[in-house]
């Protein structure tokens, strides 16, 4: 079955600094990668997807198959980005079910 | 309102009690989706409607009971629940069920079962 693993709960990083967020996942066929982000007393909402290749609020990501990792970045974090950062995975044949990973708390400190 | 909106957003329930869980989506879509989501546990999907049709049930207890009268409408009927079903169930909708299409979630609803 295929899983979708964010290894730290919790990230803390100073306002300026480059952030990476860690996303790795088990499926053995071609899978669809997103980043979804829910910021405080809001809703979850997506924030990009792998194959659409862009830059949303200054956050990339890029699917390593070899890796099987789909790790979230940022060369300069804001104290806006503070929220709640979840990966997911679609398969290739599900439709639409996504697999969420556990989450990952990040914090932009001032 | 538009996008997705869930009803209630808190509820209190003991285990004998009988009550729903309300999603209206307000996008056109023709899918629906309900989500669990408990303390330190990924998201987990429950069910899933296409066109009013239960496309996937994962694997989810029979106390849990879902409904779907129109593509913009999905319930979650709740019976004697159990207290490690509290949790936060979220419902999302999205344009199809296909691999593209993006799944719009609601705030989500917050139970805790005594």
């Amino acid at each position: 079955a295929q899983r979708v693993t964010q290894p730290e709960k919790l990230l803390s990083v100073f306002k300026g600094a480059p952030v990476e967020l860690k996303c790795n996942y088990s499926y053995s066929g071609s899978p669809e990668l997103f980043w979804y982000v829910q910021y405080s007393r809001q809703r979850l909402q997506l924030l990009l997807r792998h194959i659409s290749r862009e830059s949303i609020k200054g956050f990339t990501a890029d699917l390593n198959k070899g890796e099987t990792s789909f790790h979230l970045k940022k060369p300069f974090a804001q104290e806006e980005d503070s929220a709640m950062y979840y990966c997911a995975l679609r398969e290739e044949t599900s439709g639409s079910r996504l697999t969420f990973g556990e989450g990952t708390q990040l914090t932009v400190n001032p | 309102e538009t996008g997705v909106t869930q009803t209630p957003r808190h509820l209190v329930m003991g285990m004998t009690n009988k009550k729903s869980l309300k999603c209206e989506q307000h996008l056109g879509h023709n899918a629906m989706y309900w989500y669990k989501q408990s303390a330190k546990k990924p998201l987990e999907l429950m069910f899933v409607y296409n066109f009013k049709e239960q496309t996937e049930n994962n694997s989810v207890p029979s106390r849990f009971s879902p409904e779907c009268p129109n593509s913009s409408h999905l319930f979650l009927h709740l019976h004697t629940l159990q207290p490690e079903d509290s949790a936060l169930y979220l419902c999302a909708s999205s344009q199809g069920s296909t691999l593209r299409d993006e799944q719009y979630f609601g705030p989500g609803t917050r139970l805790t079962v005594t």
